[in-house]
């Protein structure tokens, strides 16, 4: 089945640099990839996503890039500000005949340091 | 419009019990898949359901099992409770068939803790 790996597990960063998250999928049927940002407490909700018929998106200050030849994507995050501060998990999806099924990555807690 | 409603918020056990969740899409919403929270392995698929009918199951062992009814509402059981099944269970529901067109939305979960 799919394995998606997401690195690093912690990331601190000082309020106004950038922030980047990556992670590595294992299958190659693979064509959804949403990323859900979680704050202390709270469900988790999706903040952006990317098909694999597209190589890069962007929303504002967030960034998601696809290299489907290396099976990875990365979340990038600009400019970012205190309330940036939560757990990321990136996550992947097959193809159609699995339905609503996603494989997420370990997380990665960010903290924005003011 | 209402969210992902899941009931109890909050329950503890004792190992050997079994418990029940339940889970209230989205109004319309006729995906709902279930996931489960640990500090240590992240979120782990259990199973998902598309009108009344389990589509995937994750991993788990066959204590853990679910349904769903007509009214999409879902409900997921977890039978002879062990220590490592305190987690949060967080459900989830989808407008849409499959990903490709749609996103997942999240309950609050229920956080089980068993003693």
């Amino acid at each position: 089945g799919e394995n998606v790996e997401q690195h690093p597990s912690t990331l601190s960063v000082q309020e106004g640099d950038s922030a980047v998250i990556k992670c590595t999928y294992s299958d190659s049927a693979s064509n959804y990839f949403p990323w859900y940002k979680q704050e202390l407490g709270k469900r988790p909700q999706l903040i952006i996503d990317i098909r694999s018929n597209v190589g890069e998106k962007k929303d504002q200050r967030i960034a998601v890039t696809l290299n489907k030849t290396a099976k990875h994507f990365s979340l990038h995050i600009t400019e970012t500000q205190p309330e940036d501060s939560a757990v990321y998990f990136c996550a992947a999806s097959g193809f159609k005949a699995a339905g609503n099924k996603l494989t997420f990555g370990g997380g990665t807690r960010v903290l924005v340091k003011p | 419009k209402a969210g992902v409603t899941q009931t109890p918020r909050y329950l503890i056990k004792t190992r050997g019990q079994q418990v029940t969740l339940s889970c209230s899409p989205i109004s319309g919403h006729r995906s709902v898949s279930w996931y489960q929270q640990t500090p240590g392995q992240g979120l782990q698929f259990l199973f998902e359901y598309f009108s009344e009918t389990q589509r995937n199951k994750g991993n788990f062992p066959g204590r853990f099992s679910g349904r769903q009814f007509s009214n999409s509402r879902s409900e997921m059981n977890v039978s002879t409770l062990e220590l490592g099944d305190s987690a949060l269970y967080l459900c989830a529901s989808s407008l849409r068939r499959d990903l490709n067109t749609g996103e997942l939305f999240f309950g609050e979960g229920s956080r089980l803790t068993v003693l």
